[in-house]
């Protein structure tokens, strides 16, 4: 049973570009949870959804920064016009249903943006 | 709402001595808590976790924690540093809200010394 999955796990943009990360859950698993790392910080909660839900989007930027978990296929963490303060890591998390606490934390994807 | 704070963001031990990583937390619902370790450009792996039941819980690699609600502390330790526990650790608390998101302290890096 692979593990969460994110691609690409390294990614570098220009100012102004746009930037798609992508997140694979463990199979099995409907929830997915955004975390973004920045240098020496800890993680912090961005977004949560289920597959085409939004639940808690609290955690993300209001402008700029997008997510989808469609019904079929991975979720994506869309990041538009990046600029530099958006250099991070950013992990996803997976979680079988809404009963569990425990996630599932992927490898991350850094991206540095010129 | 809930949070977390890691106490000493960098500590330092010898090879072979203890280990004491602290962690409190602020919680207005019962809490479920965790520490992942992180090594070098990886994702979190967890550590151990805490949600009902016996409040001193056994992780992997050695390490243990103490649930303590009158204090509300979550502290971790390992009896025995080894070179390999050098990493960046993370205490989390995660509540339900009707899914689980979850809330990091800022990490300890711990040192382990020849």
């Amino acid at each position: 049973n692979a593990g969460v999955m994110q691609n690409p796990r390294h990614l570098v943009r220009r100012r102004g570009q746009e930037a798609r990360l992508r997140c694979s859950p463990m199979k099995g698993h409907s929830h997915v949870y955004w975390y973004r790392q920045l240098p020496e910080e800890g993680l912090k909660f961005m977004v949560y959804l289920q597959k085409e839900n939004i639940i808690d989007e609290s955690g993300m930027p209001k402008e700029r920064f997008s997510a989808e978990f469609p019904k079929e296929g991975p979720s994506i963490l869309r990041i538009q016009q990046v600029v530099r303060g958006d250099s991070a890591a950013y992990f996803c998390a997976s979680s079988p249903d809404s009963r569990r606490a425990e996630q599932f934390f992927g490898p991350g994807t850094r991206l540095t943006v010129l | 709402a809930q949070s977390v704070t890691q106490l000493g963001s960098h500590v330092s031990v010898s090879e072979g001595a203890l280990v004491l990583l602290r962690c409190n937390y602020s919680s207005s619902v019962p809490p479920y808590l965790f520490w992942y370790v992180q090594y070098p450009n990886q994702g979190l792996q967890l550590l151990l976790k805490y949600t009902t039941g016996a409040t001193l819980v056994k992780g992997i690699n050695g390490f243990e924690a103490e649930f303590k609600k009158s204090e509300t502390s979550f502290h971790l330790t390992k009896p025995s540093a080894h070179m390999s526990d050098a990493a960046e650790y993370f205490c989390a608390v995660s509540v339900d809200t009707g899914g689980f998101k979850t809330i990091f302290g800022a990490g300890t890096r711990l040192f382990v010394k020849a």
